[in-house]
């Protein structure tokens, strides 16, 4: 595997259902992320972990949990969801610390769609 | 006022056309700046970086003008495989906190 992979592809949930994403990256980067794509809207930031520690939270509620277990992994658990939650969920990874560590390459998304 | 702005289009150009996209920000402290490509219900992919003045590669030029702060991508001799949108992107901040903010995209299509 190499990049940024993420599992599921698809999820369909109902709101009182619990599930969550997986992220992984195979680029060595010690920072990763969460956004959340909605349709027509800009990507918009949820989550960012530096070497394992939360960084941001950017007001996302409290029924979205991300988990950072080490530097290659990250999740998104999921509860008691909202149909307006529907969305593409982005994870993207990149080096901290050096010169371009802002630039950040993205997994293929988990398409959720919530009932 | 939008962090990022960038028109929608969508840009409708003959294969051959030279096309050009601006995005202005609104952060005059923003550091670097990107402009990413995202195919349909695809993610989103790094096209270029733009750290000083400009960046060339190949078909596609990104300027950079921060007394105006805007953004352009030039793109020459479009090809039909250059349809998708583009997102123009902006890291503000510093040390551990700074952050990408994107735009809403601009959509081209490339016609035969």
């Amino acid at each position: 595997e190499t990049g940024v992979t993420q599992t599921p592809r698809h999820l369909v949930m109902g709101m009182t259902n619990k599930k969550s994403l997986k992220c992984e990256q195979h680029l060595g980067h010690n920072a990763m992320y969460w956004y959340k794509q909605s349709a027509k809207k800009p990507l918009e930031l949820m989550f960012v972990y530096n070497f394992k520690e939360q960084t941001e939270n950017n007001s996302v509620p409290s029924r979205f949990s991300p988990e950072c277990p080490n530097s290659s992994h990250l999740f998104l658990h999921l509860h008691t969801l909202q149909p307006e939650d529907s969305a593409l969920y982005l994870c993207a990874s990149s080096h901290f610390g050096q010169g371009r560590w802002n630039e950040q390459f993205f997994g293929p998304g988990t398409r959720l769609t919530v009932l | 006022r939008k962090e990022v702005e960038q028109d929608p289009g969508p840009f409708n150009v003959p294969e051959g056309a030279t096309v050009a996209f601006n995005c202005t920000y609104s952060n005059s402290a923003s550091q670097s700046f990107f402009w990413y490509r995202q195919d349909c219900r695809k993610e989103p992919k790094l096209l270029m970086s733009v750290y000083s003045s400009g960046n060339e590669d190949g078909r596609f030029t990104a300027q950079l003008n921060r007394a105006s702060q805007y953004i352009s991508l030039l793109i020459r001799d479009s090809k039909l495989s250059d349809s998708a949108t583009y997102l123009c992107v902006v890291f503000a901040g510093g040390g551990n906190t700074g952050k990408l903010i994107f735009g809403q995209g601009t959509t081209l299509q490339v016609k035969p």
